[in-house]
């Protein structure tokens, strides 16, 4: 199993809620990553958990809340987004978390639209 | 940190030969990527070369690296409609992130 597997593909959501971006992956990788995708940009990383610790955090605001609950799973709070959040969000995994990481997996991302 | 460039399209017939270029600032990056995003989906890894690399073959691919200049290129040979997506270039400085190129978006011409 080669996969990074994201759910929900598309999520519609007001200011006002909170919900959840859930990604999987079993190939035993000790890097996740997420991801923020604006359209027509590259993908600019938000935050790393290495061995399930939180690693790296790009300075991004506190409405966007990770979690890492085990090896396999990263999960994505959301809540009281701005309409500037709609983007497609990523996660990624990769065996090492060491420096220069070798290759990354993407999942198919998660299409988030704030209203 | 690392800073990557790419031109941000390129149109091709199908059958011919397709290079995408890049260039790159950190020169301590250990590995460069080429990754392929098609519409609606996440990035999926092409190929990758090591630094200490000049060339890497992989069935169609071909990625040169020219490290005196900093330039990275990726040629797709017989290009094919399915070909058709944004490529990034991407390197790596030393720590978790990659930092990619804006992407080139290569639409191929039947």
């Amino acid at each position: 199993d080669t996969e990074v597997t994201q759910t929900p593909k598309h999520l519609v959501m007001g200011m006002t809620n909170k919900k959840s971006l859930k990604c999987e992956q079993h190939m035993g990788h000790r890097a996740m990553y997420w991801y923020k995708q604006k359209a027509k940009k590259p993908p600019e990383l938000m935050f790393v958990y290495s061995y399930e610790k939180l690693s790296i955090n790009e300075s991004v605001p506190s409405r966007f809340s990770p979690e890492c609950p085990n090896s396999s799973l990263l999960n994505l709070h959301l809540h009281a987004l701005q309409p500037e959040d709609s983007a497609l969000y990523l996660c990624a995994s990769s065996q090492d978390p060491g420096p220069n990481t070798g290759e990354l997996f993407f999942g198919e991302g998660s299409r988030l639209t704030v209203l | 940190g690392e800073d990557v460039e790419q031109s941000l399209f390129l149109s091709v017939r199908e059958g011919d030969s397709s290079v995408i270029n890049c260039t790159y600032t950190d020169s301590s990056s250990t590995y460069l990527y080429w990754y392929k995003q098609e519409p609606g989906a996440g990035l999926q890894l092409l190929t990758y070369i090591f630094s200490n690399m000049d060339m890497k073959q992989d069935q169609r691919l071909t990625v040169l690296l020219n490290k005196k200049d900093k330039h990275l290129s990726l040629r797709i040979a017989d290009t094919q409609t399915g070909d058709s997506a944004i490529y990034f270039c991407a390197g790596g400085s030393g720590s978790y992130q990659l930092t990619f190129g804006k992407g080139t978006k290569l639409s191929v011409i039947p």
